[in-house]
């Protein structure tokens, strides 16, 4: 079946840092692909997301692009903020309207 | 954006009661709702898909006799944990989508179960 593979954290970085959060996806057909962000104490919020192969998601500085020959999905940030630390979440949706499958998720911690 | 609700935030209760778990979708009908459970420091594990007006889809796994789901309007589905034991503690999480071809899902902030 279908699934979300992503890198095990936790993540430490400095402010100003770039991230690289790695995602992989195995699934039949052509899946759209979220990040999702889990601030400490709250519930899930879209980050981005890409529908399509090449499509760039992007918002607040983070971008991810679907490259469907190596079946990925990294999320990347330039400079990363204190206010940045949270759990990411890799998913995806096989077909419209489907319940979305998740990657592990990853913590990033940012220390200034 | 769309808002979905959940209620309570928390709840403790004794083993051996039931509790039920509210999720609302304020500004927009859902005809699809899911319902998600977490463990700490883990993903989300799909419990079940609820479609307004019919029964529940489960997972491998879950018992449908123990996690009671109904999606009874276009904004309102309810989980009720029947019979809770401890090891239901956990955080559990809903979503909502559209109808349609609608991929995005928007999820509440989910209720914190403890049970004693």
């Amino acid at each position: 079946g279908d699934s979300v593979t992503q890198m095990e954290g936790p993540v430490t970085l400095s402010e100003e840092a770039f991230l690289t959060i790695n995602c992989t996806y195995t699934a039949t057909g052509y899946p759209s692909l979220f990040w999702y962000v889990q601030y400490p104490g709250e519930g899930l919020q879209l980050l981005l997301k890409a529908t399509k192969a090449d499509d760039k998601g992007s918002n607040k500085g983070f971008e991810a692009t679907y490259r469907k020959e190596t079946t990925s999905f990294h999320l990347e940030k330039g400079s990363v903020q204190v206010s940045d630390s949270a759990v990411y979440f890799c998913a995806l949706t096989g077909q419209a309207g489907t319940a979305l499958i998740f990657g592990k998720g990853t913590t990033l911690s940012v220390s200034s | 954006g769309a808002v979905v609700s959940q209620h309570p935030s928390w709840v403790i209760c004794k083993s051996g009661t039931s509790v039920k778990i509210e999720c609302r979708s304020l500004d927009f009908q859902a005809t699809t709702m899911f319902w998600y459970r977490q463990f700490p420091k883990q993903s989300l594990m799909l419990m079940a898909t609820s479609n307004e007006g019919s029964k529940a889809t489960y997972e491998q796994g879950v018992e449908k006799d123990k996690f009671l789901i109904n999606h009874a309007s276009l904004t309102l589905s309810t989980l009720t944990v029947t019979s809770a034991h401890p090891e239901d503690s956990s955080f559990y999480i809903c979503s909502a989508r559209e109808g349609g071809q609608a991929y995005e899902q928007y999820f509440g902030p989910g209720t914190r179960l403890t049970v004693t």
